[in-house]
Parts: structure tokens; sequence; C-alpha cells
């Protein structure tokens, strides 16, 4: 069975420009989560999509981050414009739900300069 | 707000020996908590869980244990191996979906 896979590993952009992250999580699971980690802290939720919908959003930290789940099966992160506090590693992880582990993703490792 | 967290941020064991990493956790209405492996580059991966209605798990090699008086959790790792080192975190489920995690623990095997 594949993982949760996400694209790209590493991305390095300037302050102000654009950055989109995409998750694919394990098939068949119509949980997908997306969660961050900055400057060695603890791993912080950001967003929970129950198939297309959003569920909780509660965690994203402000009006630049906008995620997406169209169709219910992959979904994007996209930063805009980024800032240089977004620097950290972005997870996506993935569950089947009904108090089921999260799958996690390797990572994308954003570095905004 | 409540959170977990993490008793120590390092640990170093010679490799052979047992490992115990602690977590304390502050919300008490927590029901459901996660053991977390990550390893350099990777993403966390799931080691073992433990439900509120029990003190005691063990799986190959490591055992959660939850105290709810004093709300600790522990993870021991038996027989310590070099693939063992890495970053270990523990979660706390909330709302049944959203993770509450600790700092982390950085474990280093010394060969």
């Amino acid at each position: 069975e594949a993982g949760v896979t996400q694209f790209p590993s590493h991305s390095v952009i300037e302050k102000g420009q654009t950055v989109t992250l995409r998750c694919d999580p394990i098939s068949g699971h119509d949980n997908l989560y997306w969660y961050r980690r900055v400057m060695g802290k603890e791993i912080k939720f950001l967003l929970h999509f129950v198939k297309e919908s959003k569920q909780d959003e509660s965690g994203m930290p402000n009006n630049r981050f906008l995620a997406e789940r169209t169709g219910g099966t992959y979904s994007t992160l996209k930063v805009q414009p980024a800032e240089l506090e977004d620097s950290g590693v972005y997870f996506c992880a993935s569950s089947q739900g009904g108090g089921s582990p999260l799958h996690f993703g390797n990572g994308t490792r954003l570095t905004v300069t | 707000g409540e959170s977990v967290g993490l008793h120590l941020p390092t640990l170093s064991v010679q490799e052979g020996d047992n490992s115990i990493i602690n977590c304390a956790y502050s919300n008490s209405a927590s029901d459901y908590f996660i053991w977390y492996k990550q390893e350099s580059g990777k993403g966390p991966q799931f080691i073992i869980d433990i439900r509120s209605n029990m003190d005691k798990r063990q799986g190959q090699r490591v055992t959660v244990l939850l105290n709810k008086t004093v709300k600790h959790l522990s993870l021991q790792i038996a027989a310590t191996q070099p693939g063992d080192s890495a970053v270990y975190f523990c979660a706390e489920n909330k709302d049944d979906y959203k993770l509450s995690f600790g700092a982390g623990t950085t474990v280093t095997v010394r060969a």
C-alpha cells in the first residue's frame, strides 16, 4: 500500500511569493489533515478534511493560507503571499476515521527568505 | 490552552539498554494517546496507541503505559537499537481527530 505522499519535499521561496504544496493521501482514506512544525517546536494542527469538505480549519494561521481538496482525493495548501514566519515543515496525514491512527507523509520543508 | 508535553528534550541510551520516554498531558478529558517516531527527513511514523480505558499496551519491543491519575504517558523501548535513534512524539487525540503533539524527545543510541 502506498503511503501518504507530499510534493515538493523542499521549497525555497522569497517573501511575498506564492507556494502550493500537494498531498496525496492513502487510497480510500476520506480523512485528510494538514499539520506543520515551525522552528523545531511542536507539530501543530492546521485543518481537517472529510472527503472534499473542510471539517475544521481552526488551526489555519491566517487568510494567507488556503487549503483545497477538490474531488475528495488529493489536497493542496497554498500560501500567498508567503512570510518569513511561514518557514517550517508542513505535514499531511490521512486516516480512515473512526479513531484510526493518522498516517503521515514525509512533509514539505518550506523556507521563506 | 491545554497541551501535551514531554519531560525531557533529549535522551542518550546505550545500545541494548531499555529506553523510557516520558510525556505529561494536561487534558483530563482526552481518551486516546499515540506515540510517533520521526526519523530525519521523514514524517511521524505511528508506533503504538492506547485508549484511556487501558493502562498498558504492548507491541513489538515497545510498551506504552498510561497513568490517568497523574496524567502521565510513557513509552518503553526494549533492547534499544541504533535504528531507534529518532525524535519521539506523544500525541493526544482531541475531538476524535485533532492531534495535539508534544515538543518531542530526541533519542540517541550509543554504540
